[in-house]
């Protein structure tokens, strides 16, 4: 089966900079990469997603990119603030049919004020 | 907007006993998920449901079932709770099994004495 591997486990940046978060996955069918954000007490919800048809897909602040032939993924968060620390899970399935997610150990992300 | 919820934010069970966890969404969502969260491990599935009175296993299914009579409603169940289960409960549903958002409810931390 698939199996997502996450780096860092934690990141503690400082307010202003940018943090970067790697995944890497096994199964080269994988096509559907989605990005879940969990605050401290709170469920996790999706932030951001990618299919493998396109390298880079960004929303205000964060940008995913996706190197298929590496089998790997990356979350980019530009000028942090202190609301984006939580713990960040990347994963991984194919597009259809039965597959089902396969998450990563997750990233604890810090921002300092 | 999604709503998922589940029937206890925290419950406290002896060894040996049977337990409940419940969870209901309201967006008419075919497929429904079970996951256990613990600290270095991120999220593991437990079951999923992809129509009414079907399941499949997950990654670590031992030491559970599942229940799933009405679309709405999924079930956890823990037939003999043991210390080892001691954990953070989370219930998902969406519109399809792969390639589709999570709504995620607000999570069940089981505790077993």
């Amino acid at each position: 089966g698939e199996n997502v591997e996450q780096h860092p486990s934690t990141l503690s940046v400082q307010e202003g900079d940018s943090a970067v978060i790697k995944c890497t996955y096994s199964d080269s069918a994988s096509n559907y990469f989605p990005w879940y954000k969990q605050e401290l007490g709170k469920r996790p919800q999706l932030i951001i997603d990618i299919r493998s048809n396109v390298g880079e897909k960004k929303d205000q602040r964060i940008a995913v990119t996706l190197n298929k032939t590496a089998k790997h993924f990356s979350l980019h968060i530009t000028e942090t603030q202190p609301e984006d620390s939580a713990v960040y899970f990347c994963a991984a399935s194919l597009n259809s049919g039965y597959s089902t997610l396969t998450f990563g150990k997750g990233t604890m992300l810090l921002v300092s004020p | 907007d999604v709503k998922v919820t589940q029937s206890s934010r925290y419950l406290v069970k002896r060894t040996g006993e049977k337990v409940f966890l419940e969870c209901v969404q309201d967006m008419d969502h075919e497929n429904m998920f079970w996951y256990r969260q613990d600290p270095g491990l991120g999220l593991r599935l437990i079951y999923f449901s992809y129509d009414v009175k079907m399941k499949e296993k997950g990654d670590i299914p031992e030491g559970y079932s599942v229940s799933r009579e009405k679309k709405e409603r999924f079930s956890l169940i823990l037939e003999s709770a043991s210390t080892n289960q001691t954990s953070m409960y989370l219930c998902a549903s969406s519109f399809a099994v792969g390639g589709e958002t999570q709504y995620f409810g607000p999570g069940t931390r089981l505790l077993v004495l």
